[in-house]
């Protein structure tokens, strides 16, 4: 199956800095791919869904000055926490829609934890 | 307005039992439906999907799911447990293949 991969998979940072968290996509191209929050021991949230060459376009209540998505290549989507605070910290995860978009499924990254102290 | 719904949030079996682990959907058209199984601290891996082609989809690792339109069901089993089994396993559906809605995920114990 295709291959999504993200980096790093785990990072801690102290409140008020950046982080960036990386998704590729290794043996295909993705015109789009999604980022998803997992609060301990619950599902995924949509963030956003990130098209190659435009704007993302991010889920009610996602501040996207906050969580800066760029996807400037069919093989790499960003995403950068801005002025981390602890309530940040979570289990992000990206994924990629692998085939035309009426048949296409989802590969997800490993996930990324991130831990703001 | 689409949305999933897991109906157990903990399913614990003996290893060598039979695994059922429930998802209802609720959807104005034709779904498409995944199962997603996620170890800890790990990406989600696909099980199988239902898009609208045989009613009954097998997936790997001996998992299958049968589609029932008229009950509105997704639910997925395994004759017998494995302990690697053990791990959260999500249903998924999605409608036009934009936006996927996650049901709140099921943590399925395989005890010795």
């Amino acid at each position: 199956g295709a291959v999504v991969s993200q980096h790093p998979s785990r990072v801690i940072c102290k409140s008020g800095t950046s982080v960036k968290i990386e998704c590729r996509s290794l043996d295909f191209q993705a015109t789009t791919m999604f980022w998803y929050r997992q609060f301990p021991k619950q599902s995924l949230m949509l963030m956003a869904t990130s098209n190659e060459g435009s704007k993302a376009t991010y889920e009610q209540g996602v501040e996207k000055d906050k969580f800066l998505i760029n996807h400037a290549s069919l093989t790499l989507s960003t995403l950068t926490v801005t002025s981390a605070h602890p309530e940040d910290s979570s289990f992000y995860i990206c994924s990629a829609r692998v085939g035309p978009s009426n048949t296409g499924e989802l590969f997800f990254g490993e996930g990324s934890r991130l831990t703001v102290l | 307005a689409q949305s999933v719904t897991q109906l157990d949030s903990h399913v614990s079996v003996s290893e060598g039992t039979p695994v059922l682990l429930r998802c209802n959907y609720s959807s104005s058209y034709s779904p498409s439906l995944f199962w997603y199984v996620q170890h800890p601290n790990k990406g989600l891996q696909l099980l199988l999907k239902y898009t609208s082609a045989a009613t009954l989809v097998k997936g790997i690792n001996g998992f299958e799911a049968e589609f029932k339109k008229s009950e509105t069901s997704f639910h997925l089993t395994k004759p017998s447990a494995h302990m690697s089994d053990a791990a959260e396993y999500f249903c998924v559906v999605s409608y036009n293949f934009n936006k996927f809605y996650f049901g709140s995920g099921t943590k399925l114990n395989v005890k010795p």
